[in-house]
């Protein structure tokens, strides 16, 4: 959806290095979502934020962190990119209005070498 | 805690053939409930969603799903399948007072031409 980007869409990293995942929103939500997409798993969450500076883990927090600084932009760091972290993120924007489910991102496609 | 469980992880059938992927959650209060599709290579994209009132929702591409809250069910049905529905399905769930959607593992929906 035209109000959701994400970048990078790919990235190949080697092991033990930072890597950060943008995610931008045009539709002033509140919450925005970090996701990772692995086989059999379904969706999981990472990290969410409820607004500018406030944010919260979700169940697959380890080795990942999170910053909102603006309403628009809610990025993702993996601190020292593992093996296990490769996968698929997904941003999602919603939660916050009524009647309305999420919108997700494109994902980012990321594998650890 | 909220909690999905779709219990079909591959579906196959033919074109023509119905449908019905299920879905029970787990929530102790009021819920919404929501289906997503994510076509191959594609993000998720929002099929139907459930807040309140009539419990038979209508979605996109003829799909409808029911709303049965004595059974914690939220099962998803098509009458007639194509080839172009071949993708994977997600049940979600949120509590009406939580802030965060919890996703089923999925169920891939493969169609024989």
């Amino acid at each position: 959806d035209a109000g959701i980007t994400q970048s990078p869409r790919h990235k190949v990293t080697e092991t033990g290095t930072p890597v950060t995942l943008r995610c931008h929103q045009t539709e002033n939500h509140r919450y925005m979502y970090w996701y990772r997409q692995d086989p059999g798993h379904g969706l999981r969450l990472i990290h969410y934020s409820y607004g500018v500076k406030d944010t919260d883990k979700g169940e697959v927090s380890d080795g990942y962190s999170v910053s909102r600084s603006k309403t628009e932009d809610f990025l993702l760091t993996l601190e020292s990119a593992t093996s296990s972290q490769t996968s698929v993120y997904f941003c999602a924007i919603g939660g916050d209005r009524a009647n309305y489910g999420y919108t997700f991102g494109s994902g980012t496609r990321l594998t650890v070498v | 805690a909220q909690s999905v469980s779709q219990h079909n992880h591959h579906v196959i059938l033919s074109e023509a053939a119905s449908l019905e992927l299920g879905c029970n959650y787990s929530y102790g209060g009021t819920v919404n409930l929501f289906w997503y599709v994510q076509y191959p290579g594609q993000h998720l994209q929002l099929l139907l969603k459930y807040f309140s009132g009539d419990p038979l929702v209508k979605g996109i591409k003829g799909f409808e799903a029911e709303f049965i809250k004595s059974k914690f069910s939220f099962n998803l049905r098509k009458p007639s399948v194509q080839w172009s529905d071949t993708a994977e399905y997600f049940c979600a769930v949120k509590g009406s007072s939580a802030s965060k959607i919890i996703f089923g593992s999925g169920t891939r929906l493969s169609i024989r031409p």
